[in-house]
């Protein structure tokens, strides 16, 4: 499998604030990473697929200009949210598509915004 | 966006007990994956299952992938005080996203 990383694992920030997380693929390169959102006792749904070198895949009701995706790297992809509001407080994961098209996930970055 | 169907919703059990959890889909899957959630982490991958039909099994955990390749489910057995947690099911078709479960948590009583 791959190992991921995502930093910071938690943050908070007041409200009309940029955050950026970033999301690391340690031991693989990886051409296609996720990011998902999870709110409290909930499943994870995804928001965007994020493609190294090219425009990020947006789910429908993500807003791409609120939730910057930038992949410029093999192994790197930072989520940046703009102007956060209350609202956006959430568990924010990514993930990294393996070799055998199989999904790793980093530990998760908690946001909470004031 | 979609969700799997999955159940038990939640699961109260004793120390050594086996555990039976399903994931059930309008629509087929190529691949199947069950991953473990622990609370404040990301989700690890537990099992994966690509042919239907397929039996997998990862230590004291057994996973199916059905016939009809719209359901899947996982059992565990002789639970341990470490297997808490919430387990998800994802169904995948080709390289395409992953489509998630609704999650089981599994808590164990004392």
């Amino acid at each position: 499998g791959a190992v991921v990383s995502q930093h910071p694992s938690w943050v908070i920030c007041k409200s009309g604030t940029s955050v950026k997380i970033e999301c690391r693929s340690l031991d693989f390169q990886a051409t296609t990473m996720f990011w998902y959102r999870q709110f409290p006792k909930q499943s994870l749904m995804l928001m965007a697929t994020s493609n190294e070198g090219s425009k990020a895949t947006y789910e429908q009701g993500v807003e791409k200009d609120k939730f910057l995706i930038n992949h410029a790297s093999l192994t790197l992809s930072t989520l940046t949210v703009t102007s956060a509001h209350p609202e956006d407080s959430s568990f924010y994961i990514c993930s990294v598509l393996g070799s055998t098209d199989t999904q790793y996930f980093g530990p998760g970055t908690r946001l909470t915004v004031l | 966006g979609q969700q799997l169907n999955q159940s038990p919703q939640s699961m109260f059990i004793q120390e050594g007990e086996d555990v039976s959890m399903n994931c059930t889909s309008s629509s087929i899957f190529n691949t199947w994956l069950w991953y473990k959630q622990d609370p404040g982490e990301g989700p690890v991958l537990l099992i994966a299952l690509y042919k239907a039909g397929e039996l997998t099994s990862n230590g004291r955990l057994t996973a199916q992938f059905g016939i009809t390749r719209k359901d899947s489910f996982l059992n565990i057995s002789a639970s341990i005080p470490s297997d808490v947690g919430i387990y998800f099911c994802a169904g995948q078709l080709g390289n395409e996203k992953l489509t998630f479960g609704t999650g089981t948590r599994l808590t164990i009583i004392p």
